[in-house]
């Protein structure tokens, strides 16, 4: 079991540049979210999906969008990167039945020149 | 959208057992508190979670009052490898999950 597995680790970016941020599990899990976290900051909620065919907004979801594939898949687009955006995404998923344990990727550091 | 207040920093020793409150005003009926840990460039971790009295792991306890608008994590003889950010929250599956600012806890020996 990979558990979440997020690509790239590391990119970086010009302002204007779009890019996707992948994200996978493989626990069969319904939910699935994504973070940003500024350096010493908390994480904040971008889009989350409660199940397969669902995207809500979080907290932070302008300059963002994004995809639920499918089960398994939920990727993060930035259709024109901003400087503001420099952070580290996180990914996370929960099985979304009953109760909200949240397993998370290992993170993606993204700087934006 | 439920929102925690915790404090911000705590300070202890090894071997001291340390108490993290969180307080959650608005906590609806469904949901549940739980607890994360986070080191530096890692994702967070689950702790614990619980809804209501006590739930006790292998690492921590946690304690829910009757009205549920606090609770707090137990942290029982912690090492230097506890210095963490620690985070609670509050929700349910398949809604937005937001945490707080957390609190950073510095042990030192």
């Amino acid at each position: 079991n990979a558990g979440v597995t997020q690509t790239p680790k590391f990119q970086v970016l010009k302002t204007g540049q779009s890019m996707t941020l992948q994200c996978a599990q493989d626990m069969n899990h319904n939910s699935m979210y994504w973070y940003r976290q500024d350096p010493g900051m908390g994480l904040r909620l971008i889009y989350y999906s409660a199940s397969e065919g669902t995207t809500d907004k979080g907290e932070v979801p302008n300059g963002y969008n994004v995809s639920r594939l499918n089960k398994r898949e939920f990727s993060l687009r930035l259709e024109s990167a901003a400087p503001s955006q420099t952070s580290v995404y996180f990914c996370a998923s929960s099985a979304g039945q009953g109760y909200n344990e949240q397993f998370f990727g290992p993170g993606t550091r993204l700087t934006v020149l | 959208l439920a929102k925690t207040t915790q404090p911000i920093s705590m300070d202890s020793y090894e071997g001291q057992e340390v108490n993290i409150t969180c307080s959650h005003n608005n906590i609806a009926t469904n949901d549940y508190i739980t607890w994360y840990q986070q080191f530096p460039s890692q994702g967070p971790r689950f702790i614990i979670q619980g809804y209501k009295t006590k739930v006790t792991n292998e690492v921590a306890s946690l304690f829910i009052p009757a009205d549920r608008k606090s609770s707090t994590l137990s942290l029982p003889r912690v090492s230097l490898s506890d210095t963490a950010v620690y985070y609670c929250l509050v929700g349910r599956a398949g809604t937005a999950l937001i945490f707080g600012k957390g609190t950073t806890l510095s042990v030192s020996s």
